[in-house]
């Protein structure tokens, strides 16, 4: 069936350089997206969103940009800071209330 | 507001027993879901409710999980009898109206409750 997926598992970067967070999704009716951050024995928490009819969306220190030719989503993250360590969730709404996960990317900031 | 609230955080049981998981919503939202994570599948959608009805349960494994929301301000999801498999964290969620700065409603999580059965 359809669904959305991560390309890596696992993201080091540097403290203090951008990170870049990919998600490739598949169902062509998706037309809601988010990112959630789940830190380490807590729940998911809400980031930023966007719908299918925008290309860019953005927050503080985190831009989602949407490319719908090639279905695909990012999350950036300005700055990465130790607290950013975390597994990051892209998440899909095909037509129903429900959300579609990925299986998240572990972000790891290198000191 | 206190979020979403879940009890109990960490559930140990042995197998066939009958566990009981609670959520306590964020007050005014509408709509309540319950999602199971484990390593091997990920996050996953149980069930959701609407203005306490269940709206899609498709996502329920089998007969043995239950969900109720005999009220706006709480929700349970029951398994029983309880299998090692069924060990996981149960995440409860809820949204609600729009709120500043979100193109949707936005699902609000709970802490969740880590479930051990042996």
């Amino acid at each position: 069936g359809e669904s959305v997926g991560l390309h890596l598992p696992t993201l080091s970067v540097q403290e203090g350089d951008n990170s870049i967070i990919n998600c490739a999704y598949s169902n062509s009716a998706s037309d809601y997206f988010i990112w959630y951050k789940q830190e380490s024995g807590k729940g998911p928490q809400f980031i930023i969103d966007i719908r299918s009819n925008m290309d860019k969306r953005q927050g503080q220190r985190v831009t989602v940009l949407l490319n719908k030719t090639v279905k695909h989503l990012s999350l950036q993250i300005a700055a990465t800071q130790p607290g950013d360590s975390a597994v990051y969730f892209c998440a899909d709404r095909g037509g129903a209330d429900g959300l579609t996960f990925g299986k998240g990317t572990h972000l790891i900031i290198q000191p | 507001d206190a979020g979403v609230i879940q009890s109990p955080r960490h559930e140990v049981t042995e197998m066939g027993q009958e566990v009981t998981l609670r959520c306590k919503p964020i007050s005014g939202h509408d709509y309540l879901f319950w999602y199971r994570q484990t390593m091997m599948r990920g996050l996953e959608l149980l069930i959701y409710f609407n203005n306490n009805v269940p709206i899609d349960d498709s996502g329920m494994p089998e007969d043995r999980f239950s969900a109720k929301m005999p009220n706006a301000s709480f929700s349970t999801l029951k398994i029983q009898p309880s299998e090692p498999r069924d060990s996981a964290v149960y995440f409860c969620a809820s949204s609600g109206p729009l709120a500043s700065g979100r193109l949707l409603d936005t699902q609000y999580f709970g802490p969740g409750t880590r479930l051990t059965v042996l």
